[in-house]
């Protein structure tokens, strides 16, 4: 059974612009959430998608943004960037949202700079 | 609000040491309790979970018991490898909600 994917890896960015990040979660599993991992602040939770639906959402500004497509996959949108949205954003998916029991089981993360 | 408080690092040991990183966590009612590894370049990786009071999560020699009295979930091994250095988080996430809440990771460094 293939693991989360994401794409790209590796992502440089100027200040302002904007990029698009992809997730792919595990065949058959239908939430996806986002996190961001910082040196400075660790692991910060973004988003949680489930049926095409934000669920959740953590403390970000309005430049993230995310959606969730009929097929589970998710893209997340960081808009007008900054130097310190440089950071590993990693996609995690599981079954279904609803127990604490559902594993979520983490891609490799998307590499983003920004100069 | 829930958050995690994981033992700072870095952690240098020799090979065949015994590991222990202490993670105390603060939340209302009884959180679902996890241990992840991430290796260099790599995403993360559940190493161990407990559901509720008293469970004892294992995996690859590393142990950890939800302790409600003292709200601990502290990761053992009694015999490193090299092969285990890697940063180690603690996180939490409650009954009721589904994001992860993560401590901010202790980065254990294994020596020949």
């Amino acid at each position: 059974k293939a693991g989360v994917t994401q794409t790209p890896r590796y992502l440089i960015k100027t200040r302002g612009q904007q990029v698009t990040l992809s997730c792919s979660p595990i065949s058959g599993h239908r939430s996806v959430s986002w996190y961001q991992q910082t040196p400075g602040q660790g692991l910060q939770f973004l988003f949680e998608y489930f049926s095409e639906t934000q669920r959740n959402k953590g403390n970000f500004p309005g430049r993230f943004s995310g959606r969730q497509f009929s097929n589970s996959r998710s893209e997340m949108n960081v808009s007008t960037l900054e130097l310190g949205d440089s950071a590993l954003y990693l996609c995690a998916s599981s079954l279904a949202p609803g127990t604490a029991y559902n594993e979520q089981f983490f891609g490799p993360g998307t590499r983003l700079t920004v100069l | 609000g829930n958050s995690v408080t994981q033992m700072e690092g870095p952690v240098t040991l020799s090979e065949e040491a015994f590991l222990t990183i202490n993670c105390t966590y603060t939340a209302t009612g009884y959180p679902s309790l996890f241990w992840y590894v991430q290796y260099p370049g790599e995403g993360l990786q559940l190493l161990l979970k407990a559901t509720k009071a008293d469970d004892k999560g294992s995996n690859k020699g590393f142990e950890a018991t939800y302790r409600k009295e003292t709200t601990s979930f502290h990761l053992e091994k009694g015999s490193v490898q090299v092969s285990d250095s890697a940063v180690y988080f603690c996180a939490l996430r409650p009954r009721d909600d589904y994001k992860l809440s993560f401590g901010a990771g202790t980065t254990v460094t294994v020596r020949a």
